[in-house]
């Protein structure tokens, strides 16, 4: 079964310091790749994805990730964080053609102005 | 295109009593998934339907089903409510057929409060 790592439940960041959030997954196989926001009270949203390809990926909001094979990792980034950016962040991921998404537990971030 | 919606937003249960939950998709999509959120567990997959038929199942006991109908609108059912059963219910769409049916849409979830 897949399973996901997010360390550290809350993150703490000046405002327009960089925001890096770390994902390491477990799969025998590269699965897709997800990171998802969700802000008080509302859903998920997705903020980026990797499936195939090239293996820097970028998302809504200025955020990235990097996917590196060789450390099972999905390290999301975004250089300058912002005030709007605080909520909380999801590392998923699926077997390829699965819509079965495994969570981590997600990373609170809070921004310090 | 409208996103997914779910009714309820609120919903509170007693203990013993059992709940229904609604999902419509974002127009096109076949695919749906549903999900329970808890500050202890986390974000647990339940099941998904596709075309009006359970695709896959998480691990959770048999008093939560599903079902999907043919506008593929979902309902999640769980019976015998249990105060461990409080949490917020995603649901998710996605197309389910095409090269983007690893996408999946979050609607703003139920949250249910058993008592």
């Amino acid at each position: 079964a897949q399973s996901v790592t997010q360390l550290g439940s809350h993150v703490s960041v000046s405002e327009g310091a960089l925001v890096l959030l770390r994902c390491n997954y477990s799969s025998s196989v590269p699965p897709y790749l997800f990171w998802y926001v969700q802000y008080p009270n509302q859903g998920l949203q997705l903020l980026l994805k990797y499936t195939t390809g090239a293996t820097l990926v970028k998302g809504i909001n200025g955020f990235e990730a990097e996917f590196k094979k060789s450390e099972t990792s999905f390290h999301l980034t975004k250089p300058s964080a912002h005030m709007s950016d605080a909520a909380e962040y999801f590392c998923a991921v699926s077997d390829r053609g699965n819509n079965r998404l495994a969570f981590g537990k997600g990373n609170q971030v809070v921004v310090i102005p | 295109k409208a996103g997914v919606t779910q009714t309820p937003r609120y919903l509170i249960k007693t203990r013993g009593q059992q709940v229904t939950l609604s999902c419509s998709p974002i127009s096109g999509h076949r695919s749906v998934s549903w999900y329970q959120q808890t500050p202890g567990q986390g974000l647990q997959f339940l099941f998904e339907y596709f075309s009006e038929t359970q695709r896959n199942k998480g691990n959770f006991p048999g008093r939560f089903s599903g079902r999907q109908f043919s506008n593929s609108r979902s309902e999640m059912n769980v019976s015998t409510l249990e105060l461990g059963d409080s949490a917020l219910y995603l649901c998710a769409s996605s197309s389910g057929g095409t090269s983007n049916s690893y996408e999946q849409y979050f609607g703003p979830g139920t949250r249910l409060t058993v008592t």
